[in-house]
């Protein structure tokens, strides 16, 4: 079982609400990444990190931010949340010379 | 545009029966492909990886086959097991320094006992 770890796991919230949804990892993985994923669909790359104070966006825009200053933490917010945000996020962890990625349980979002 | 495409339709097979499962990609040069399986509400949990240049691996009763030609791969379970229900995902990543990962919709299987 891979030590990555997110909280909440299921999180019912109005909208214009900022949330943070958390992520860590206690695996030193210098690599990691946040997916946005609806049911039956593929997983989106929205965020990732390449190591401390590195981010970028990924193939799907999205109005969340990220930041990583720790190695095994990396957080995302939404400062105003809205419906089209509902989804299920799952963060990742790799380490950098292995490609095999390490998912946490998820976050299942829903704004009302 | 680069495209995953993996069976449309959900699997279901006779348990102890060999499951195959298709993912072909077109517009993509992978330098590795990896197939994940994903329980309901679950993060996905890697399974195999396999290189552009290995043309089979084999993990218990897993096997995968890559085909750079027919641009596919196939996934296979053999024994098949009612605890092997789940979807399956296949995964491409090109080379580079990027070797970010993208997903296909994923394969649910059902092994009926």
């Amino acid at each position: 079982e891979a030590d990555i770890y997110q909280t909440p796991r299921y999180l019912v919230i109005g909208t214009g609400k900022k949330i943070t949804l958390e992520c860590s990892q206690t695996m030193g993985h210098d690599k990691m990444y946040w997916y946005q994923q609806d049911p039956g669909m593929e997983l989106h790359l929205i965020h990732y990190s390449y190591g401390v104070n590195s981010t970028e966006k990924g193939d799907l825009s999205s109005e969340s931010t990220v930041s990583r200053i720790r190695t095994e933490h990396f957080p995302l917010t939404l400062e105003s949340a809205r419906p089209s945000h509902t989804s299920q996020y799952l963060c990742a962890s790799s380490q950098t010379a292995h490609y095999e990625q390490y998912f946490g349980p998820g976050t299942r979002l829903t704004v009302t | 545009s680069q495209k995953i495409e993996q069976n449309s339709e959900a699997l279901n097979i006779q348990e102890g029966k060999t499951a195959t499962l298709t993912c072909n990609y077109t517009n993509y040069s992978p330098a590795y492909l990896q197939w994940y399986r994903q329980d309901p509400g679950r993060g996905p949990v890697f399974l195999l990886l396999i290189r552009e240049n290995e043309k089979e691996k084999r993990k218990e009763r897993l096997k995968v086959t890559f085909d750079t030609t027919l641009k596919q791969s196939l996934f296979h379970i053999t024994a098949s097991q009612p605890a092997d229900s789940a979807t399956y995902l296949c995964a491409l990543a090109s080379s580079g320094s990027a070797r970010q990962l993208t997903f296909g919709s994923g394969t649910q299987l059902t092994v009926l006992p």
